[in-house]
């Protein structure tokens, strides 16, 4: 198994909602990422999770709060967002952090209304 | 700071062209650069794997070369298909922070039958 799954694929939310997106892998990854991606634009980094620990948070706003219950799953909770926050959101995974291919998965288009 | 630029932003071409794609950073100290591929609204999909200490990497059609002195790496297409058409991104991964990953804008790829 060499895949990358996030749900949902697809998120329409409000700002007062508070919504949750997921991100697994079953390669045996210790390192695991969320990115941003705005359209025609790069992705940026937005957390680093190594060992199920959070190793780097790029100043990201605390209305995006990531969580690593287990070394296979990746968690994104959303509270009160903006509408600029809407985006592609990515997350990938690598065996160690630094040293290994990244491996992304398809993503979730998140629309804040 | 890193800075990445890829040349051209677009490129289109006939089918069964050969191609090239460039990526330049401004810092010499990295120690990966790894090459993707972005289908519209989806993920990335790692193509290549460059070390820094490595000159090149091939995988089938697809050739990358890196020069770390002068900040360059290139990735040649051969006899392209309408197939490879996206968006083709390299991010460099920095020596003093494994962590941080840098990616340039992309290059938008239409080969065309």
């Amino acid at each position: 198994d060499t895949e990358v799954t996030q749900t949902p694929k697809h998120l329409v939310m409000g700002m007062t909602n508070k919504k949750s997106l997921k991100c697994e892998q079953h390669m045996g990854h210790r390192a695991m990422y969320w990115y941003k991606q705005k359209a025609k634009k790069p992705p940026e980094l937005m957390f680093v999770y190594s060992y199920e620990k959070l190793s780097i948070n790029e100043s990201v706003p605390s209305r995006f709060s990531p969580e690593c219950p287990n070394s296979s799953l990746l968690n994104l909770h959303l509270h009160a967002l903006q509408p600029e926050d809407s985006a592609l959101y990515l997350c990938a995974s690598s065996f160690r952090v630094g040293l290994e291919t990244q491996y992304f998965g398809p993503g979730t288009r998140l629309l804040v209304l | 700071k890193q800075e990445v630029t890829q040349i051209p932003a677009a490129l289109s071409v006939p089918e069964g062209e050969n191609l090239v794609l460039n990526c330049s950073f401004t810092d010499s100290a990295i120690y990966n650069l790894q090459w993707f591929r972005q289908d519209p609204g989806k993920g990335l999909t790692s193509l290549l794997l460059i070390q820094s200490s490595q000159r090149e990497q091939t995988s089938g059609r697809l050739n990358a070369s890196l020069d770390k002195s002068s900040g360059r790496s290139t990735l040649y297409i051969a006899a392209s298909q309408p197939g490879d058409s996206a968006t083709y991104l390299c991010a460099v991964r920095a020596e003093d922070n494994f962590n941080k990953f840098y990616f340039g804008s992309g290059t938008k790829l239409n080969v065309k039958p």
